[in-house]
């Protein structure tokens, strides 16, 4: 198994571009989430997905931020317009029912 | 916010066991204390999970002490690659309301030294 795969695993880009970050699960996985990590508030729930319906957006930042998951082998994570206060690692995570929880490599953003 | 409080720091010997304390006084009836550990640059990695018993796999060990109020993750035999930031979390058992949510704390940085 390949395990929870996100792209790009690096992005730079300028204050006030969209960046679409990318996240597929694990087959057979029935959960997916997002997180986000800095230095100064460690991993943030962002969003949980339960087969494929958004089930709590409550850690969602802002209404720049927008997160979908239109089939179960894939989401994307969304911010637009990008500020540099954005900057972080983005880790999707999946899991099957209750089961453990499989995080990828993450992405890290780095806006300008 | 965290249930749990950890150390910030530990250091161990290469060879010899780390024991990872950490502190969930408050911990339910019907919550499980898990592990999970970042190695640099990583995404978080499962270690290990218990609710009141002693658990063992081929990664660490978990002691619960009786009363649940606190527990220690042992790796038996620490490596280099054994270097990380360990979490210890509190999880609503099953799949019911809230047991999706894993709070991460800031975690124990755990150094192995050669």
């Amino acid at each position: 198994d390949a395990g929870v795969i996100q792209s790009p695993r690096h992005e730079v880009t300028e204050m006030g571009q969209e960046v679409t970050l990318r996240c597929k699960p694990i087959s057979g996985h029935n959960s997916l989430f997002w997180y986000r990590q800095t230095m100064m508030r460690g991993l943030e729930l962002l969003i949980y997905f339960n087969n494929n319906v958004p089930i709590d957006d409550s850690g969602m930042p802002e209404d720049r931020f927008s997160a979908k998951m239109p089939n179960a082998s894939f989401s994307t994570l969304k911010i637009q317009p990008s500020e540099p206060r954005d900057s972080a690692v983005y880790f999707c995570a999946s899991r099957m029912d209750s089961g453990e929880l499989f995080f990828g490599e993450g992405s890290r953003l780095t806006v300008l | 916010d965290a249930k749990t409080t950890q150390p910030t720091s530990m250091d161990c010997a290469e060879g010899r066991a780390a024991n990872l304390p950490c502190n969930h006084s408050t911990i339910s009836g019907n919550e499980y204390v898990y592990w999970y550990r970042q190695i640099h640059s990583q995404g978080p990695q499962y270690i290990i999970h218990g609710l009141k018993n002693n658990e063992t796999n081929e990664m660490a060990s978990l002691i619960i002490t009786e009363d649940r109020k606190s527990s220690t993750l042992i790796l038996p035999h620490a490596t280099l690659r054994d270097t990380a930031v360990y979490y210890c979390i509190v999880r609503v058992a099953g799949s019911g309301a809230g047991s999706y949510q894993l709070t991460f704390g800031k975690g124990t940085k755990l150094s192995v030294i050669p």
